[in-house]
């Protein structure tokens, strides 16, 4: 199957500074890409979508200068999470879209812990 | 309400019995998604079904479309099948999922 990977798995980082998410897709092209986030002992909701080459779309309710997003080639979104607060501390996942033969297939990276002071 | 509606929340079950998980959903619907989640939080996908029956394994999953709902059976179960499962669903005209809350289970030995 797929990979999808995430980088870093881990972080903690002091509220105010910035983290950078990595979500790479390893053997196959996406166009899409998805990030959501998952609060302790909640559903994942989805935050936004990234399209390779254009703006991402947010969900509602999530702040898009806040949560920065760059889909800057067809294997590689980033997602930085701006000044972060210990209430973005969460755990979060990205899918990457992979198209084959007509059908959208959602792979899912393992996930990044963010922890902020 | 929740779009995706999962039942039971948690389950626990001793080896070797059959497990069913229920999803049911409100919305019309273009795919959907059953997912393994386990205690590190990476997410395996085990199906995506628009229609019928797939099996994988022990693991079968079923869809009803006209009913708006979704099982997933897990035959001879097994400690290691212990995690979250989740249904997730793409709504028409959409690309992301939207998640039901998850089931939790625990296969005892």
């Amino acid at each position: 199957g797929a990979v999808v990977s995430q980088h870093p798995s881990w972080v903690i980082c002091k509220s105010g500074t910035s983290v950078k998410i990595e979500c790479r897709s390893l053997d196959f092209q996406a166009t899409t890409m998805f990030w959501y986030r998952q609060f302790p002992k909640q559903s994942l909701m989805l935050m936004a979508t990234s399209n390779e080459g254009s703006k991402a779309t947010y969900e509602q309710g999530v702040e898009k200068d806040k949560f920065l997003i760059n889909h800057a080639s067809l294997t590689l979104s980033t997602l930085t999470v701006t000044s972060a607060h210990p209430e973005d501390s969460s755990f979060y996942i990205c899918s990457a879209n992979k198209r084959d033969l007509g059908t959208d297939t959602q792979y899912f990276g393992p996930g990044t812990r963010l922890t902020v002071l | 309400k929740n779009e995706v509606e999962q039942s039971p929340q948690n389950l626990t079950a001793q080896e070797g019995e059959f497990i069913t998980i229920n999803c049911s959903y409100s919305v019309g619907i273009s795919a959907l998604h059953w997912l393994q989640q386990h205690p590190g939080g990476g997410i395996v996908s085990l199906f995506m079904l628009s229609s019928g029956k797939k099996k994988h394994g022990r693991l079968i999953a079923t869809i009803n479309i006209q009913e708006k709902h979704s099982s997933l059976h897990i035959t001879a179960s097994h400690p290691r099948d212990s995690a979250v499962y989740i249904c997730a669903v793409r709504l028409k005209g959409a690309d992301g999922l939207t998640f039901g809350k998850g089931t939790h289970l625990i296969i005892q030995p």
